[in-house]
């Protein structure tokens, strides 16, 4: 267990609507992450945020949108979703916002039918 | 930008010893990762090796590092059917804390 959760574990929905997902950091973690694992992309980096502020932006559509709160939690909002978001969603997290291990979650599994 | 492959397969039989391999293309990365991912399950960071290290061991684990050719392995001693996974290679870009991944390696341990 790496300390960093995230919820839901499974997400089914349809095309056009909008989804939340949630990850609460491990204890004294200032940075979150958040990855997006496809089968034909890959493991990709879509966003960091440190201590409330971005930090530094991946590949991450306009569609998505990410914000982390005072008490450090981090929201990752997709919208207008289409088939192609059905991913594997990660967050991790770190206590600094350089270049310190990260710890991953077990991820959340959309999937837009 | 940053690129970092793998090869995609490798198969062994329990009791030897597993290589994977990686490559990337940026020089400035100071942290590069070794994560570990069962299936349906998350990433499980299982080493990692600063850039200025040649070679890191933690009990079966062997990280070597080749920072003029820009080559990492992972070195698995005595492959036991548990270490059945995919593993990915991740280096820092920059200064950032981004992690650039590369596209996984299945390793497959025969009994």
């Amino acid at each position: 267990d790496s300390g960093v959760t995230q919820t839901p574990k499974h997400l089914i929905t349809a095309t056009g609507q909008r989804v939340t997902l949630r990850c609460s950091p491990r204890s004294g973690d200032l940075s979150v992450y958040w990855y997006q694992q496809s089968l034909d992309q890959g493991l990709q980096f879509l966003i960091q945020y440190y201590n409330g502020e971005e930090r530094a932006k991946g590949n991450i559509l306009e569609r998505f949108s990410a914000q982390q709160f005072p008490d450090l939690h981090s929201e990752l909002n997709l919208s207008s979703l289409e088939l192609g978001d059905s991913a594997l969603y990660f967050c991790a997290s770190s206590v600094d916002q350089g270049e310190e291990t990260q710890y991953f979650g077990p991820g959340t599994r959309l999937l837009v039918l | 930008g940053e690129d970092v492959e793998q090869s995609l397969f490798l198969s062994v039989r329990e009791g030897d010893s597993s290589v994977i391999n990686c490559t990337y293309t940026d020089s400035s990365s100071t942290y590069l990762y070794w994560y570990k991912q069962e299936p349906g399950a998350g990433l499980q960071l299982l080493t990692y090796i600063f850039s200025n290290m040649d070679m890191k061991q933690d009990q079966r684990l062997t990280v070597l590092l080749n920072k003029k050719d820009k080559h990492l392995s992972l070195r698995i001693a005595d492959t036991q059917t548990g270490d059945s996974a995919i593993y990915f290679c991740a280096v820092t870009q920059g200064n950032t804390g981004k992690l650039i991944f590369g596209q996984g390696t299945t390793l497959q341990v025969k009994p």
